[in-house]
């Protein structure tokens, strides 16, 4: 399973744009990677998921560089409601696999007014 | 549709209490996860379940942890000989597909167990 490293925390200001960057240096061919957010006493959430380059939804931006060694969760414009715990995943895509999927400490996003 | 249900939602037991926990995921979801989550940390995998495979229990912490899913559904986790270390939030989650790598993850809500 590939690890993955990313700062503890960050503090932004509401309306900035956040970028919060994801090392994952032995990253396999099959893997994908996947952010999730987590609010104070809910379950984690799905919020994007890619393999290379750019993946865009209507919560964020998932950069990925070309050798995937690194990715980076853009959340654009941020208000105090993205203030929550955000987790990168590595995970092997393929049917059937038996892998899973291991969630670090995760980075504590604090937008403050 | 409905979401992933877990229950109690808190659970407050005396140390060397038994305790289960249950989880309803997602009706038609193949997979199911159990997590702990302790104060200010992250997801400590536990346990999950994959259609009819035999479950990974490699993430349980010691023996008096065991899970359970009848019928490919329901899910129970019991702890035996509760210690006060057992405290924290216990989440399920439940996967759509076989893919476990990149399916998503649905979350219930956790139960909490405090240990006194």
């Amino acid at each position: 399973l590939a690890k993955t490293t990313q700062p503890i925390s960050m503090d932004s200001y509401e309306g900035q744009e956040v970028n919060i960057t994801c090392s994952h240096n032995n990253i396999a061919t099959n893997d994908y990677i996947t952010w999730y957010q987590q609010f104070p006493s809910q379950g984690p959430r799905f919020i994007i998921q890619g393999y290379k380059t750019k993946v865009t939804n209507e919560v964020a931006s998932l950069f990925i560089p070309a050798d995937r060694k690194s990715s980076t969760l853009s959340l654009p414009r941020v208000s105090l409601s993205d203030t929550a715990v955000y987790y990168c995943l590595v995970g092997v895509h393929g049917s059937g696999n038996t892998g899973k999927l291991i969630f670090g400490q995760g980075t504590t996003l604090q937008v403050k007014p | 549709g409905a979401g992933v249900s877990q229950s109690p939602s808190n659970k407050v037991t005396e140390k060397g209490k038994d305790v289960e926990l249950r989880c309803d995921p997602i009706s038609g979801h193949t997979a199911l996860y159990w997590y702990r989550q302790s104060l200010g940390q992250g997801l400590e995998f536990l346990i999950y379940f994959q259609g009819n495979s035999a479950p990974d229990k490699s993430g349980l912490p010691s023996d008096r942890f065991s899970a359970e899913r009848t019928g490919g559904s329901v899910s129970t986790l019991t702890i035996q000989r509760t210690q006060q270390e057992d405290s924290a939030v216990y989440l399920c989650a439940s996967i759509p597909g076989g893919d476990l790598g990149t399916d998503t993850q649905y979350f219930g809500p956790g139960t909490r167990l405090t240990v006194l």
